[in-house]
């Protein structure tokens, strides 16, 4: 079973510009979930989608968005970049929200360098 | 929502048994453990989880204590792939609000020395 797939894996943008990252979840998934890792922050939630939903949200600005296609696969979207993006972002799926926290499963994420 | 509290390093010899322990001293009644393991440059991936007393998988052991106000992840003999960052989690599992709760924090940076 392929596992959750994330594209482009790296990517270099510049302040102002914005960006699109893609998530392909686990087959017969329905829960993705987003996070970004920071060095000095951890890994912390931005957004939760199902059944094309959005379901919860961390506390992120509203230059941070999302969406779930019908097919389960997610897109999230950055406006107006800012040097503090620059981040490892992970997308995770899971069978449904309840069953998050034993049968989450990660990408390998992408990683967005801010110039 | 329970705060944990992990070491933020830990250095171990090959072969020898490295406990983590994490502290959540308001854990609430509903509220399972949850340890993850990450690789650098990959995502976290679930180790194990238990509610009370000992839990054993082919990965690692958990032991909490009768008042949950602490967990010991215990990894056996452990190896260089080992070297990792484990985060511990507390929430609960079956709540139907999704991974908000899923609060990941900084976790603990494990290096084995060979």
């Amino acid at each position: 079973k392929a596992g959750v797939t994330q594209t482009p894996r790296y990517l270099i943008k510049t302040r102002g510009q914005q960006v699109t990252l893609s998530c392909s979840p686990i087959s017969g998934h329905r829960s993705v979930s987003w996070y970004q890792q920071t060095p000095g922050q951890g890994l912390q939630f931005l957004f939760e989608y199902f059944s094309e939903t959005q379901r919860n949200k961390g506390n992120f600005p509203g230059r941070f968005s999302g969406r779930q296609f019908s097919n389960s696969r997610s897109e999230m979207n950055v406006s107006t970049l800012e040097l503090g993006d620059s981040a490892l972002y992970l997308c995770a799926s899971s069978l449904a929200p309840e069953r998050a926290y034993n049968e989450q499963f990660f990408g390998p994420g992408t990683r967005l360098t801010v110039l | 929502l329970a705060k944990t509290t992990q070491p933020i390093s830990m250095d171990s010899y090959e072969g020898q048994e490295v406990n983590i322990t994490c502290s959540h001293n308001n854990i609430a009644t509903n509220d399972y453990i949850t340890w993850y393991q990450q690789f650098p440059s990959q995502g976290p991936r679930f180790i194990i989880q238990g509610y009370k007393t000992k839990v054993t998988n082919e990965v690692a052991s958990l032991f909490i204590p009768a008042d949950r106000k602490s967990s010991t992840l215990s990894l056996p003999r452990v190896s260089l792939s080992d070297t990792a960052v484990y985060y511990c989690l507390v929430g609960d599992v079956k709540s139907n609000f999704g991974n908000e709760k899923l609060t990941f924090g900084t976790g603990t940076r494990l290096t084995i020395i060979p």
